[in-house]
């Protein structure tokens, strides 16, 4: 148990839809990491916030944003679902903001099928 | 562009010792990671390295080469518990984590 938790656990939406994500960070982490981890591959970076805001992003398009609260809690918001946004959606939390070499702890994920 | 290359299966015996390679290509280098990943589960921190060596971690050891833009994840005395994707990650200069695919490994008894 990493202190990380993320709801809902599964989601099945469909096409053209909109889905919010969410994402609660382990106790005195300030840094929240989303990642999309289609099947058999390696986790994608979608984006890091940083005490509220956004610090960093991958190469996702901007139907893909987040947010930060003031308690360290996040979302992840995507709009207009496409087929290929099915996968599993992770959120990681970390101590420290961009200039620290800081192990990132994962939740249990959220298991999004768009149909 | 960045690249980090792995196997993407082993198969080893129970109580045996397996390597698990991982060659990286990035944009700069601020650290190395290793994660266990049982299917169907978030990923789990295994070791950190940023120096050139081998960390040693119970049953699991991690070893760097930053001029080599490589790294090896050391599993002895595997147990059936093993059996899971095993992925490496590199931190690079924008501090983000660029990830390998995992290896899947198979542990018979």
């Amino acid at each position: 148990e990493t202190g990380v938790t993320q709801s809902p656990t599964h989601l099945i939406k469909t096409r053209g839809q909109q889905v919010t994500l969410r994402c609660s960070s382990q106790s005195g982490h300030n840094t929240v990491s989303w990642y999309q981890q289609a099947l058999g591959q390696g986790p994608q970076f979608i984006f890091q916030y940083y005490r509220e805001e956004e610090n960093g992003r991958g190469n996702f398009p901007p139907r893909f944003s987040g947010l930060q609260f003031p308690n360290y809690s996040s979302e992840l918001n995507v709009n207009a679902l496409e087929l290929d946004d099915s996968a599993l959606y992770l959120c990681a939390s970390s101590p420290g903001g961009t200039g620290f070499g800081q192990t990132q702890y994962f939740g249990p994920g959220t298991r999004l099928l768009v149909l | 562009g960045q690249n980090i290359d792995q196997p993407t299966e082993m198969t080893a015996t129970e109580g045996a010792i397996v390597q698990i390679n991982c060659t990286y290509q990035t944009s700069g280098f601020n650290g190395l990671f290793w994660y266990q990943q049982h299917a169907g589960e978030a990923p789990t921190f295994l070791s950190y390295n940023v120096l050139d060596g081998l960390e040693e971690k119970g049953r699991f050891s991690s070893f760097l080469s930053r001029s080599k833009g490589y790294s090896y994840l050391l599993l002895k005395e595997l147990q059936m518990k093993d059996s899971a994707s095993y992925l490496c990650a590199v931190r690079d200069s924008n501090y983000q984590l660029i990830w390998g695919a995992g290896t899947k490994l198979i542990i018979k008894p």
